[in-house]
């Protein structure tokens, strides 16, 4: 059974400074993989998706990530964090194995924006 | 593009009450999904509908939740009866087909008394 796997509940950095959010998959299957972004009351939104025609894939926001097979990791970064960036974060692993895609979420980090 | 519409967006209930929540995906989206979220937790699938055939449903706790998306197009998903541990957002994705990007909407926030 695939799970991910994200490291740090809370990460907090400065305006201006790198984000960096840590996620990593486990599965026997080179899955595809999402990163979400969540605002208080609000729906989860795609930030950027890898489907194994690139390694690094870039989002919205200035949000991009890479995966990194030899590392079953597809850790999220941003060189200048905003004030708007404090949200939740997931990240999600799923496979279209037999037509079940439901994916297979982290527990979220929640991201802190310092002035 | 309208997005993932859902209703309500918040219910309150007591325990051993029943309770239902509708979503309308996005047009020409055949794939729907409900998933649950506990406060502090991530998402977790509790059923997938390909049209209106059933995927997966290997998570729904099937003595209690029901759903249904009789016509293909939304669905409506229903607690009875309600537990306290049923207290979460309950969201609803939908894609254009199996493999493609899911698309949330805001969810419905659901208290048990």
């Amino acid at each position: 059974a695939q799970s991910v796997t994200q490291l740090g509940s809370h990460v907090s950095v400065s305006e201006g400074a790198l984000v960096l959010l840590r996620c990593n998959y486990s599965s026997s299957v080179p899955p595809y993989l999402f990163w979400y972004v969540q605002y208080p009351n609000q729906g989860l939104q795609l930030l950027l998706k890898y489907t194994s025609a690139a390694t690094l894939v870039k989002g919205i926001n200035g949000f991009e990530a890479e995966f990194k097979k030899s590392e079953t990791s597809f850790h999220l970064t941003k060189p200048s964090a905003h004030m708007s960036d404090a949200a939740e974060y997931f990240c999600a692993g799923g496979y279209s194995g037999g037509g079940a895609d439901g994916l297979t979420f982290g527990k979220g980090t929640h991201l802190i924006i310092q002035p | 593009e309208a997005g993932v519409a859902q209703s309500p967006r918040y219910k309150i209930i007591e325990k051993r009450q029943s309770v239902a929540f509708w979503c309308n995906p996005i047009s020409g989206h055949a794939t729907l999904y409900w998933y649950q979220q506990i406060l502090g937790q991530g998402p977790k699938l509790l059923i997938q509908f390909q049209n209106n055939g059933v995927v997966d449903d290997s998570q729904l706790p099937k003595d209690r939740f029901s759903a249904e998306r009789l016509k293909g197009v939304d669905s409506t998903l229903k607690i009875q009866p309600a537990k306290l541990e049923d207290s979460a957002v309950y969201l609803c994705a939908s894609s254009l087909d199996i493999a493609e990007t899911q698309y949330f909407g805001p969810g419905t926030r659901l208290l048990v008394l």
